[in-house]
């Protein structure tokens, strides 16, 4: 069975200009889970959506991101437009439903904004 | 003051060594994750727990809610276990995962 998978793996940007993730999570995973790294600091939460839906969405630092999950199957978070304090590694993860059952991270996304 | 706190910050062992992470947190959780992420690679969930201990292989993690703590042991530690070790904790109902700042574990040959 396939993990999270991410796309890009690393991406190099200007300030200013756009960026767009994606994650495709497991098969069958309703729950999935945007996180980010910035440098010299602590992972913290983004967002969770539920099938397509924002279930929480806390952690989004500002209206530069855009989180979309149509169809409720991959994942695509937006930076438009980028700043230099958006550079650092973000993960998705996904899990099966509800409950205490383990996050499935993705190997992560490393943007430089430059 | 983070509300997840780990310790060490960073851990240099000799290999076969036995090693232990700790993790202090100050929120009311319904579970804790272990979490390992290796040079360059993504994160891995080695264990989550509500209560109690749980062993897989080498590893064993162990909580007290009471005292609001979780430690990571690593038993005959080998340098493929040199890592980043993570702990992050599920508060209440809320999905989300507070983390703490890691531990950078080397294992020297």
């Amino acid at each position: 069975e396939a993990g999270v998978t991410q796309f890009p793996s690393h991406s190099v940007i200007e300030k200013g200009q756009t960026v767009t993730l994606r994650c495709d999570p497991i098969s069958g995973h309703d729950n999935l889970y945007w996180y980010r790294r910035v440098m010299g600091k602590e992972i913290k939460f983004l967002l969770h959506f539920v099938k397509e839906s924002k279930q929480d969405e806390s952690g989004m630092p500002n209206n530069r991101f855009l989180a979309e999950r149509t169809g409720g199957t991959y994942s695509t978070l937006k930076v438009q437009p980028a700043e230099l304090e958006d550079s650092g590694v973000y993960f998705c993860a996904s899990s099966l439903g509800t409950g205490l059952e383990t996050q499935y991270f993705g190997p992560g996304t490393r943007l430089l904004v430059l | 003051k983070n509300e997840v706190e780990q310790s060490p910050q960073n851990l240099t062992a000799q290999e076969g060594e036995f090693i232990t992470i700790n993790c202090s947190y100050s929120v009311g959780i319904s579970a804790l994750h272990w979490l390992q992420q290796h040079p360059g690679g993504g994160i891995v969930s080695l264990f989550m727990l509500s209560s109690g201990k749980k062993k897989h292989g080498r590893l064993i993690a162990t909580i007290n809610i009471q005292e609001k703590h979780s430690s990571l042991h690593i038993t005959a530690s080998h340098p493929r276990d040199s890592a980043v070790y993570i702990c992050a904790v599920r508060s209440g109902s809320n999905y989300q995962l507070i983390w703490g700042a890691g531990t950078k574990l080397i294992i020297k040959p």
